[in-house]
């Protein structure tokens, strides 16, 4: 059983583009993330969503959303996709807050040409 | 929040002890020290989390000193399959918008 999953895998897009990553998490956690991990394999954090409360990176252009439907998805939707923007993406969830063991995604290398 | 610094690289042989220290010299009161691994292609994976002293469990151990300015992960006699990037995180209790895993230790682990 896939604990937290992403589509796609693999996303490959122009410029100017809009796309949306999906994730979905099977355990019944309250809390999402979504990080970004660059080519030197630098980790941030860009959201973290329960169904309170959204906390977002202020570093994250506001091309970035987050939607979530429910508690077990939390979508990531990037608007006008620049150069900069290739990298993984990976989603997590974990039971509650940050000292939660976060349980990560597969990611999502998203490459914009 | 508690930068963290860690060796970028680290080599051992299958069956030897590994130690890797992490420095957070501004680590708060509140704060969890936790490290994740990382193989290749795939996200990461807990390993262990501690508050002070000493943490042990099937996979590692976690040596904190008193004043918890650093960390060492443990991890006994490593094998092949324990080549892997290991991440140091210090993780606010009350919560952080500024959460970065930093760059990491690779462990290439030899015959």
């Amino acid at each position: 059983d896939t604990a937290v999953s992403q589509t796609p895998k693999y996303l490959v897009t122009q410029m100017g583009n809009d796309k949306s990553i999906k994730c979905e998490q099977n355990l019944g956690h309250d809390t999402m993330y979504w990080y970004k991990q660059d080519s030197k394999k630098f980790l941030k954090i860009m959201f973290s969503y329960n169904n309170k409360e959204l906390i977002i990176n202020e570093t994250v252009p506001n091309r970035f959303s987050p939607k979530s439907p429910d508690k077990a998805h939390l979508n990531l939707h990037i608007n006008s996709l620049e150069l900069g923007d290739s990298a993984v993406y990976f989603c997590a969830s974990s039971t509650s807050g940050y000292t939660d063991t976060q349980y990560f995604g597969p990611g999502t290398r998203l490459t914009v040409l | 929040l508690a930068k963290t610094t860690q060796p970028i690289s680290m080599d051992s042989y299958e069956g030897q002890e590994v130690n890797i220290t992490c420095s957070h010299n501004n680590i708060a009161t509140n704060d969890y020290i936790t490290w994740y691994q990382q193989f290749p292609s795939q996200g990461p994976r807990f390993i262990i989390q501690g508050y002070k002293t000493k943490v042990t469990n099937e996979v590692a151990s976690l040596f904190i000193p008193a004043d918890r300015k650093s960390s060492t992960l443990s991890l006994p006699r490593v094998s092949l399959s324990d080549t892997a990037v290991y991440y140091c995180l210090v993780v606010p209790t009350g919560g952080g918008n500024k959460l970065t895993f930093g760059t990491g230790t690779q462990l290439k682990v030899e015959l």
